[in-house]
């Protein structure tokens, strides 16, 4: 079937450590984004890739960094720099047309301890 | 930033009530897109509505733009249980096509 696949699930990180998210798709979609969500709010838009070896910040980039080697992975690391990491984070991917719908993942849960 | 907003913020009705939920948003927009997330689960795309159109139905749900007036509704018909979940309204502009989320609203469907 195809889908996204993001892990792990459920996250836990020290204070100062980096973490990395995995992101995986098989759709064949060109564009790939992360998004951050905190309790009862919307989405925010992390880093987004439209092509392979091409990415750009999104509304809140700061504490993040991405890789886009490959079209069916973008991967996403929460640095130390990052100051309140904990939230619930999102991977999708569309093909960017004029309408632009997004398949996301189930998840990346990320709790700092 | 937060392109669009949604309203109410909470939403209780019994099964086979209707819900209604709106979405304001402050700039022009290519598309407005409406999503449904299960707690603790990633977002599906439920309903596209083009800046050129007015109304659109899918099932058991209708969404209506109004572009004079910045803003959307999404009505969901004879409801269920199942329809408990949080809906977010997206706005797509620009170029690059982002997408832009609102706040979602959580409707509970009692049985």
């Amino acid at each position: 079937d195809g889908g996204i696949t993001q892990s792990p699930k459920y996250l836990f990180r020290k204070e100062g450590q980096n973490v990395t998210l995995s992101c995986e798709q098989n759709l064949n979609h060109d564009a790939m984004y992360w998004y951050r969500q905190d309790p009862g709010q919307g989405l925010r838009l992390i880093y987004y890739s439209q092509i392979v070896n091409d990415f750009q910040k999104g509304d809140i980039a700061e504490g993040y960094s991405v890789s886009r080697e490959k079209k069916e992975s973008f991967p996403l690391t929460v640095t130390s720099a990052q100051k309140n990491p904990t939230a619930f984070y999102l991977c999708a991917s569309s093909f960017p047309g004029e309408h632009n719908v997004l398949t996301f993942g189930a998840g990346s849960r990320l709790t700092v301890l | 930033s937060q392109q669009g907003e949604e309203d109410p913020q909470a939403l209780s009705i019994q099964e086979g009530e209707n819900a209604t939920m709106n979405c304001s948003y402050k700039t022009s927009i290519n598309n407005l897109q409406w999503y449904r997330q299960n707690s603790g689960r990633g977002l599906v795309h439920l309903i596209l509505i083009r800046s050129n159109e007015r109304e659109k139905h899918s099932g058991r749900l209708r969404v209506t733009l109004d572009t004079s007036k910045k803003s959307s509704s999404l009505l969901i018909t004879a409801s269920r249980a199942a329809d408990t979940a949080s809906y977010f309204c997206a706005t797509v502009k620009g170029s690059a096509r982002q997408l832009t989320f609102g706040s979602g609203t959580q409707l509970t469907v009692l049985p």
